[in-house]
């Protein structure tokens, strides 16, 4: 069974730099076929896409946060990682990593999420 | 940019049916992806490529798609599905990756 895991900092001052880590166990990020996504949802808001990063280690950001956003992975400790700088008040929100599947070049969605974390952006 | 729209709030009772719409530009071009979000957890995939069911996810629950509007079925509604529901898709240029609907909060009276 695959499960992801966040781990990182609850709390980050404005203007700093937020880092978060998604652990994959029971499956690997180097294995073909699956994008690696963080996922964001402010408190009492919808969910917003920030970026994956495929098995290949090809990246695609969402348009809105591309300035501010790193996605990167490190296979030896089977994780991939998020650093999203500049923070503000506005990047407070529920952080989710996910899996995304891709079969003949379609996806078949996210299939596996983490429990979330919560980051706070504040002095 | 790239949006997906659904309706802020869908209420039936218990028994009936529930229709939650998702419209889009892309998504004649673009299968569409369903998310139930109950308070607390993370989201579980309940439909995917516009129509296909994970398995263990309930057959009450359908997906169609015609032109640029997709429609999330869920026959005989119990009190458990009362949740948020999101589409997601993507753009058909690639432009913006993965896109999310505004969410639509079901409410089982």
């Amino acid at each position: 069974q695959v499960q992801l895991q966040e781990s990182g900092p609850g709390l980050v001052k404005p203007s700093e730099t937020l880092s978060l880590t998604c652990t994959v166990s029971g499956g690997s990020v180097s294995s073909g076929s699956y994008y690696w996504s963080w996922i964001r949802q402010p408190p009492g808001k919808g969910l917003e896409w920030i970026g994956y990063i495929y098995y290949s280690g090809s990246t695609n950001y969402n348009p809105s946060l591309k300035s501010r956003v790193t996605i990167s992975v490190d296979t030896s400790k089977n994780q991939f990682s998020l650093k999203l700088s500049s923070v503000t008040a506005a990047d407070t929100a529920v952080y989710y990593c996910a899996r995304e599947l891709e079969l003949l070049s379609l996806s078949e969605g996210f299939d596996y999420w983490g429990q979330g974390t919560l980051v706070t952006v504040s002095s | 940019s790239y949006e997906l729209t659904q309706p802020p709030s869908v209420s039936v009772s218990p028994g009936q049916t529930a229709r939650i719409t998702c419209s889009g530009d892309a998504l004649p071009k673009q299968y569409a992806y369903w998310y139930q979000q109950k308070p607390g957890q993370a989201p579980v995939l309940v439909i995917y490529k516009d129509s296909e069911r994970p398995s263990g996810i309930p057959e009450r629950f359908s997906g169609s798609s015609s032109g640029t509007t997709v429609t999330l079925t869920i026959s005989g509604v119990q009190a458990e599905d009362e949740a948020d529901y999101y589409c997601q898709s993507a753009d058909s240029s690639g432009t913006y990756g993965r896109v999310f609907g505004g969410g639509t909060k079901l409410t089982v009276l």
